[in-house]
C-alpha cells in the first residue's frame, strides 16, 4: 500500500527566502506525481505534474524534482512571498487511470 | 475553461440526518473523483468513476455513503445517516485521461460538512 509523507509539517520563513518542501513515498512504482496548493477553506490548485519518466518540472518560481528510485520529490520555491502562504500537498498515482494518494501536506507561512 | 463546480459550499446537519453533495466536472473529463479531507490531513479517496462506471470504491463506507454519476457527467455523493466523524471537506476532482499528458487532476472548491 502506497504511503506518502511530507516534511516538515509546518514551516515559517521570512519573505525573500528560497525554500524546499519534501515529499516521500514508499512504493517507487509510480506513474506520476502532482504538487498542489491549498488555501484555507479552499479546494486544491494544481501547481506541477511530473511524469515518472521526468526528473523535474518548472513553473515560474516553482521547481519540482522527482527521484523515483529513492521515493522522493522536492518542491523548490524561489524568492518566497507572503502570497505563497498556504498548505502544499503532494500526491502520487501508481498507474494510468488510478487515483491519487496524498501526503498530509506542509503548511507554509511566509512572513512579510 | 470552467473549473470543477461543487455545491453546496457549506452544510451543517445533525447526526443521523442525510445530506447530498453535487459535482459538475470539467467538460469532457472522463474521470471523476470524490475525496474526503479531514482537518489537518491530506485528502483520502472515497470513490473514482471512469465515465459512469466505478473504478475504485474500496474506501467508501458503503453502509452510509453512496455515489452515482449519471450519464458520465455530473455526480452526487450522499451520506445517510451522517455521523459526527463525517465532518470534513468533500472534494470533487476530474481529469481528462486521454494519453499520458492529460492525467492532471483539477479540484473543485469543496463542500465543508459539519455534523453536530
Amino acid at each position: 500500500k502506497q504511503e506518502v509523507t511530507q516534511i516538515p509539517a509546518a514551516l515559517s520563513v521570512p519573505e525573500g527566502e528560497n525554500l524546499v518542501l519534501n515529499c516521500s513515498f514508499t512504493d517507487s512504482a509510480i506513474y506520476n506525481l502532482q504538487w498542489f496548493r491549498q488555501d484555507p477553506g479552499k479546494g486544491l490548485t494544481s501547481l506541477l505534474l511530473i511524469q515518472s519518466s521526468q526528473r523535474e518540472q518548472t513553473s515560474g518560481r516553482l521547481n519540482a524534482s522527482l527521484d523515483k528510485s529513492s521515493g522522493r520529490s522536492t518542491l523548490y520555491i524561489a524568492a518566497s512571498q507572503p502570497g505563497d502562504s498556504a498548505t502544499y500537498l503532494c500526491a502520487v498515482r501508481r498507474n494510468y487511470g488510478q487515483n491519487f494518494v496524498f501526503g498530509p501536506g506542509t503548511r507554509l507561512s511566509v512572513l512579510p | 475553461e470552467a473549473g470543477v463546480a461543487q455545491s453546496p459550499r457549506y452544510k451543517i446537519i445533525e447526526k443521523r440526518q442525510s445530506v447530498a453533495f453535487w459535482c459538475n466536472p470539467i467538460s469532457g473529463h472522463a474521470t471523476l473523483y470524490w475525496y474526503q479531507q479531514i482537518l489537518g490531513q491530506g485528502p483520502k479517496l472515497l470513490i473514482q468513476f471512469q465515465n459512469n462506471g466505478v473504478v475504485d470504491d474500496s474506501q467508501l463506507p458503503k453502509d452510509r455513503f453512496s455515489a452515482e454519476r449519471l450519464k458520465g457527467v455530473d455526480s452526487t455523493l450522499k451520506i445517510q445517516p451522517a455521523k459526527l466523524e463525517d465532518s470534513a471537506v468533500y472534494l470533487c476532482a476530474s481529469s481528462l485521461e486521454w494519453g499520458q499528458k492529460n492525467t492532471e487532476a483539477f479540484f473543485g472548491q469543496g463542500t465543508r460538512l459539519t455534523v453536530v
